[in-house]
């Protein structure tokens, strides 16, 4: 039983294009979050939603937008998709917002050409 | 701006050996530190973790220890096996900023039979 899932895995569109990554925990947690990981492999944290309630917002170009239809998904929706965007994005949640201790999903590998 | 260092990219350790990954942040206010597991094509994984008001946490071959005055904690693995081969993460947060983790760049450990 995957604890934290995200679709697609690998993920190769061309410029200009719009796609979403999904992401589901079946963990029960109340907070989730989307971290990129980019060439020069820094973590870096994007958003952070609790109990579908977005809580952090770090400086994204407002082209990425979450959505939290539910506390156990989260999902990210890039629109007009850049070179730049290439990177690999990764899901985690924890218990709650004031937990330290999070689980991540494996990882959606984003290829823009 | 990097909070969070981790300055070696790599370290090599014949197996039975004790690792050691090392980890600086320069920020002062960050209150728990944690470490994290990664192999290829995986998300992280949760491996030990340290508050800022002990300076020693142990959990069976893993110990993270953290000196405050010098803003420096260490990752001690022994005796090292070859399945401890993964890029390690040191992280951390400020408790009341939620669960916002900081990343360092990675170390990649590999433990040579």
């Amino acid at each position: 039983d995957t604890a934290v899932s995200q679709t697609p895995k690998y993920l190769v569109t061309q410029m200009g294009n719009d796609k979403s990554i999904k992401c589901e925990q079946n963990l029960g947690h109340d907070t989730m979050y989307w971290y990129k990981q980019d060439s020069k492999k820094f973590l870096k944290i994007m958003f952070s939603y609790n109990n579908k309630e977005l809580i952090i917002n770090e400086t994204v170009p407002n082209r990425f937008s979450p959505k939290s239809p539910d506390k156990a998904h989260l999902n990210l929706h890039i629109n007009s998709l850049e070179l730049g965007d290439s990177a690999v994005y990764f899901c985690a949640s924890s218990r709650d917002w004031g937990n330290t201790e999070a689980f991540f999903g494996q990882g959606t590998r984003l290829t823009v050409v | 701006d990097q909070q969070v260092k981790q300055n070696s990219p790599s370290l090599s350790v014949q197996e039975g050996r004790i690792s050691i990954l090392n980890c600086d942040y320069t920020n002062s206010m960050f209150d728990y530190f944690l470490w994290y597991k990664k192999y290829p094509a995986e998300g992280p994984t949760f491996l030990i973790s340290i508050s800022s008001i002990k300076d020693k946490n142990e959990d069976g071959r893993f110990t993270v220890f953290l000196n405050k005055s010098a803003k420096h904690l260490s990752l001690h693995i022994v005796p090292s096996q070859p399945g401890d081969s993964a890029v390690y993460f040191c992280a951390a947060l400020r408790t009341n900023q939620g669960g916002k983790l900081i990343f360092g760049q990675g170390t990649e450990l590999s433990v040579k039979p």
